[in-house]
């Protein structure tokens, strides 16, 4: 099984400023990774997929990258309704994908 | 447009089974497999199984392996998952989640149905 692990935990970014939230593969994913946002009492919403597209009606603030084990999820100018956790996952697996633990975005 | 609609909120006891349901509309039911993915209270996401409803066929995390069921029923558009001995660990939200192409890809989410196992 592979391993995401997500870094930080937790991350206090200011209205209008870039998070860069990282997650980190056990072995190789190639470009197979998801990122999504999941704010509280609602499901999980599907922003990235294939390392770096944003899926349909996600703002293009919200963008991806990295490749193998090391992926980075940028927000570059956040915005009160980006304060949410977000998860990172495998699709390189089939079908048994696993995620991470999430970063959560709070206000600073 | 897509909708994911699952049943509602359950409590049981441990030992008991439960039967969820998800029902898909604004789309081609049979051309898009179905993922039940579960969040414990707190925690994080745990994918537990999909179904593809052309055919039927199903794939299981192996911790669910034998205790989780998924069916579907192309008539209306649903899929059940079934699952029995039921523990306090598996309190958690339960989702149901549309993957699109080739990988695992969670495009759409249910509304998510909580499962509270308590004696």
């Amino acid at each position: 099984e592979i391993v995401m692990t997500q870094s930080p935990a937790t991350l206090s970014v200011s209205p209008g400023e870039r998070a860069t939230l990282s997650c980190r593969a056990s072995q190789s994913v190639n470009s197979n990774l998801a990122w999504y946002q999941q704010k509280p009492g609602q499901a999980p919403r599907l922003l990235i997929y294939g390392a770096s597209t944003r899926a349909t009606g996600v703002p293009a603030r919200f963008s991806g990258s990295g490749s193998g084990t090391e992926f980075t999820l940028t927000i570059s100018s956040l915005q009160s309704e980006d304060f949410a956790v977000y998860y990172c996952q495998e699709h390189h697996t089939w079908p048994r994908v696993t995620f991470g633990a999430g970063t959560k975005v709070d206000i600073k | 447009q897509v909708h994911l609609v699952q049943s509602g909120a359950e409590v049981k006891k441990p030992g008991a089974s439960l039967r969820l349901s998800c029902k898909a509309s604004g789309y081609t039911f049979i051309n898009y497999i179905l993922h039940w993915v579960r969040q414990a209270p707190g925690q994080g996401l745990e994918w537990m199984a999909l179904i593809n409803p052309n055919g039927g066929s199903t794939g299981y995390a192996q911790k669910f392996q034998g205790r989780v069921t998924l069916t579907r029923d192309t008539s209306t558009s649903r899929v059940h998952m079934e699952m029995s001995s039921l523990r306090s660990d598996d309190t958690a939200v339960y989702y149901c989640a549309r993957s699109f192409g080739d990988y695992v890809v969670l495009d759409y989410w249910g509304q998510g149905t909580l499962v509270t196992v308590s004696s």
